[in-house]
This record gives structure tokens, C-alpha cells and sequence, in this order.
């Protein structure tokens, strides 16, 4: 696609609910990460891609946060048990390759809020 | 561990004023140096980078020079307009290994006319 898509871009659910959030970065882009951005905090990162691994999963809050990345393509973040402290706005972006000087692509986000 | 301290929001400025806006770090190594900025409704964009000691970033106006002997990237621009009214991001992605990219917690500009 033209652009890192993210969706669904707003999610209500209730405190104890489970959600699915979805990321289709750019066709060819090998690297994917998500981050996480409450408000009047920086962007706080979850977890990186390469490919359909995870060699850095440290950024996870806790054993309710997990994701998976299908086909070295789409990616889905799944939170368990959802908490009201888990309302953010959740960032997905790629980049073409691990080098350290190529620069992300972000999606638009998906904004998440727990009632 | 890295990070990255950006000055606090928000900033509001007239338009043509000069704007800088801070950025130090923390990092073991040479980190590569980005600002990214975000507009409202719409996504993070890179703004601008520099990969070196020395180095300067420039794009849209803006300019950033890498100091490693001060570990600062601080942001400027000659004369902002209102169309740069933004969320403007400090970051960094640690030398060695894979690109993993820190984040500061972003400034916020208003510029008013």
C-alpha cells in the first residue's frame, strides 16, 4: 500500500475485554515496530519485527500484551484483559531495513480507550 | 539505557519569531539523530536526521546539528509560520545491532499570526 494502515483507528471497550489492534505496514518493509502514546508522554516502545520475529519484545507491559507478525507482512497487537491504564493511542510503523540510520513510517494510529 | 529530554511544552511564538526547541541524549556508542513531527490528524513524519558527529539535518527550514560534545540535537527554524504548528520529536536509534528507535516526549509549538 501507499502508506503504513492501521485500523480500526478507534476502539472503545470495557475494562476486562480483550481487543485486537491491526498493522499493514508497507509492502517490502522488513521492520516493524509498535508503539504505544499516552497523553503528555513520550512514545513508549512496545516491540520490534524483523521480519515475522521478535527479537525485542521489552518494551511489553506485562504478560497481557502480545503480538504476532504473519508472512513478514501484517502484524496484530493483542491486549488481554483490557485495563483502564491501557487507553492510548497505539502506533504501528515499518521501515525498509534494520539499518540504523532508515527512517520509520508510521501509521495514524489506533486510539484505544478503556471504559 | 538511551533516552532522549526534549524541552517542555508547549511553545507558542508569533509567526516569523525564531524558534528553538532543545533535544539532549543519552546513548552508549554513535546514535543516529532524527527529529520526527506531528501534525494534527495526522501521522509521525521524519522531519529531518544526521548520522555523525557534526553532522546537520536540515528540511522544510528547519535545521538540527549533531553535538557530541554537548549530546545535543537542539531544533531551529529562522521563521516559523502558523502552518509548523505541530508536535515536534527528539529521537534516537542506538549504534550497533538493529534500529531500535528512542523516543523523547515530544514539544508541542503553536504559532500564532
Amino acid at each position: 500500500g501507499a502508506g503504513v494502515s492501521q485500523s480500526p483507528s478507534n476502539k472503545v471497550t470495557e475494562k476486562g475485554k480483550d481487543v485486537e489492534l491491526r498493522c499493514d505496514p508497507i509492502s517490502g518493509h522488513t521492520a516493524l515496530y509498535w508503539y504505544r502514546q499516552s497523553l503528555g508522554q513520550g512514545l513508549e516502545f512496545l516491540i520490534y519485527f524483523q521480519g515475522n520475529s521478535a527479537p525485542d519484545k521489552s518494551g511489553l507491559p506485562s504478560d497481557r500484551f502480545s503480538a504476532e507478525r504473519t508472512g513478514g507482512s501484517v502484524s496484530t497487537l493483542t491486549i488481554q484483559r483490557t485495563q483502564q491504564e491501557d487507553s492510548a493511542v497505539y502506533l504501528c510503523a515499518s521501515s525498509a531495513d534494520r539499518g540504523r540510520n532508515e527512517k520509520l513510517f508510521f501509521g495514524s494510529g489506533t486510539q484505544l480507550s478503556v471504559l | 539505557g538511551n533516552s532522549v529530554t526534549q524541552m517542555e511544552g508547549p511553545v507558542t511564538l508569533s509567526e516569523e519569531a525564531f524558534l528553538t526547541i532543545n533535544c539532549t541524549y543519552t546513548a552508549t556508542g554513535y546514535p543516529s539523530l532524527f527529529w520526527y513531527v506531528q501534525y494534527p490528524g495526522e501521522g509521525l513524519q521524519l522531519l529531518l536526521k544526521a548520522t555523525k558527529a557534526d553532522d546537520k539535518g536540515s528540511n522544510k527550514g528547519f535545521e538540527a546539528t549533531y553535538r557530541k560534545e554537548t549530546t545535543s540535537f537542539h531544533l531551529e527554524k529562522g521563521s516559523v509560520q502558523v502552518s509548523d504548528s505541530a508536535v515536534y520529536f527528539c529521537a534516537l536509534s542506538a549504534s550497533g545491532g538493529y534500529q531500535k528507535v528512542t523516543f523523547g516526549t515530544g514539544t508541542k509549538l503553536q504559532v500564532i499570526p
